[in-house]
């Protein structure tokens, strides 16, 4: 069955410290991977994508993640942590034709001082 | 380039009754997905319209149903409203063609509430 798993509900980090969100999917076919960020209240904004090439992605805000085959994993980091970045993260696959994308239960973010 | 929008953003209807939920893309892009959002099932893809035909859909019961228009705006019915069916409805738009083209975009939701 196809599947995104993201291991961590909650995760509470430092502000200035380092950053790595889990993401572990299953799926039958070549996978298009997206980490998305929600705040409360709003929408998905899209973080990156991967779609092939170079298995570490750049994303917007300072955020980057690695995909990894053999492991079935796509891990979103972040090297300093704002307090900005406090908000819940999203991992999502789908097909290359795009349509339906089949999303993770989410990691919320929390950022102390 | 405007992101794109949906209306009303926020709903209360009681149960039995239906509602109907719209949304604008992104100029230029000719598909539209609809998501539902609850905090105990999380995302769950519901359709997708291209071409104002429904190209995909997902696991939700008959009374959850859609359209699309020639100018790619869609909206979304629910009948017969039952208290599940409070949640955080979400659209998102792609382009179809080209690069990129699962590439979605999401508008900032409609918050639906069913006493």
């Amino acid at each position: 069955a196809q599947s995104v798993t993201q291991p961590d509900i909650h995760i509470t980090v430092s502000e200035g410290a380092s950053l790595e969100l889990r993401c572990n999917y299953s799926y039958g076919a070549t996978p298009y991977l997206f980490w998305y960020v929600q705040s409360p209240g709003q929408g998905l904004q899209l973080l990156l994508k991967y779609f092939s090439g170079d298995t570490l992605v750049q994303g917007i805000k300072g955020f980057e993640a690695e995909f990894k085959r053999s492991q079935s994993s796509f891990n979103l980091r972040k090297p300093s942590v704002h307090w900005s970045d406090a908000a819940e993260y999203f991992c999502a696959v789908g097909a290359q034709a795009g349509t339906a994308l089949i999303f993770g239960k989410g990691t919320t973010l929390s950022v102390s001082s | 380039k405007a992101g794109v929008t949906q209306t009303p953003r926020y709903l209360i209807k009681t149960r039995g009754q239906q509602v109907t939920l719209s949304c604008s893309p992104i100029s230029g892009h000719r598909s539209v997905s609809w998501y539902q959002q609850t905090p105990g099932q999380g995302l769950q893809f519901l359709f997708e319209y291209f071409s104002e035909t429904q190209r995909n859909k997902g696991n939700f019961p008959g009374r959850f149903s859609g359209r699309q228009f020639s100018n790619s705006r869609s909206e979304m019915n629910v009948s017969t409203l039952e208290l599940g069916d409070s949640a955080l409805y979400l659209c998102a738009s792609r382009v179809v063609e080209g690069k990129g083209n699962n590439e979605q975009f999401f508008g900032p939701g409609t918050r639906l509430t069913v006493l």
